[in-house]
């Protein structure tokens, strides 16, 4: 079965610690994003790759890295830098074309979304 | 610049009831949108999407959505509430194909409550 895999579920880490989440996709997608989730603020997004070897910050990059080395992985590190790292985040991945009128069809970027990590520093 | 904004926070309907959440955008060009529902501790998942054509969209679990550009709205609804509806329901926008960004805008959510 095609699909997005984060892990682990739940992370606990200390303060002070960098600490790396993982994001698997076997989707053949080209793009692949980072969401921060707190109660009530909706998805903010953190960083995107349309392309391995590349990537742009979104709304809320502060405190955050990430590497795109292959298609399938997309792995995001919360360093100590980030104030309030305590948060649900969600991987999602999308087709990504740059040129999709002339591929001759209708492309709606839909979003398919892992299972989402549950990280908590104390 | 795409904007959403989701009105309530929280929902509460009695199963049988109607369901109606509502959805309002701002966008500069023809929008994308899209409704997603997530279960607690779960990602999300794709419920139904309004690109062009028909609209009136009809998605998974009995969900429809009309768009009404005159409105800038994209309500969900379902005639008939189901225990296994309550959930976190998203709406979203983009815009993909007209020169504006294909990522979409997530409004804030609302929160579907089920009474028995």
């Amino acid at each position: 079965d095609g699909g997005i895999t984060q892990s682990p579920k739940y992370l606990f880490r200390k303060e002070g610690q960098n600490v790396t989440l993982s994001c698997e996709q076997n989707l053949n997608h080209d793009a692949m994003y980072w969401y921060r989730q707190d109660p009530g603020q909706g998805l903010r997004l953190i960083y995107y790759s349309q392309i391995v070897n590349d990537f742009q910050k979104g709304d809320i990059a502060e405190g955050y890295s990430v590497s795109r080395e292959k298609k399938e992985s997309f792995p995001l590190t919360v360093t100590s830098a980030q104030k309030n790292p305590t948060a649900f985040y969600l991987c999602a991945s999308s087709i990504f074309l740059t040129n999709p009128g002339l591929a001759g069809a209708s492309y709606t970027y839909e979003q398919y979304f892992g299972p989402g990590t549950r990280l908590t520093v104390t | 610049a795409q904007s959403v904004t989701q009105l309530g926070s929280h929902v509460s309907v009695s199963e049988g009831a109607l369901v109606l959440l509502r959805c309002n955008y701002s966008s500069s060009v023809p929008p994308y949108l899209f409704w997603y529902v997530q279960y607690p501790n779960q990602g999300l998942q794709l419920l139904l999407k309004y690109t062009t054509g028909a609209t009136l969209v009809k998605g998974i679990n009995g969900f429809e959505a009309e768009f009404k550009k005159s409105e800038t709205s994209f309500h969900l609804t379902k005639p008939s509430a189901h225990m296994s509806d309550a959930a976190e329901y998203f709406c979203a926008v983009s815009e993909p194909l007209t020169g504006g960004s294909y990522i979409p805008t997530f409004g804030r959510g609302t929160s579907l409550i089920v009474h028995p």
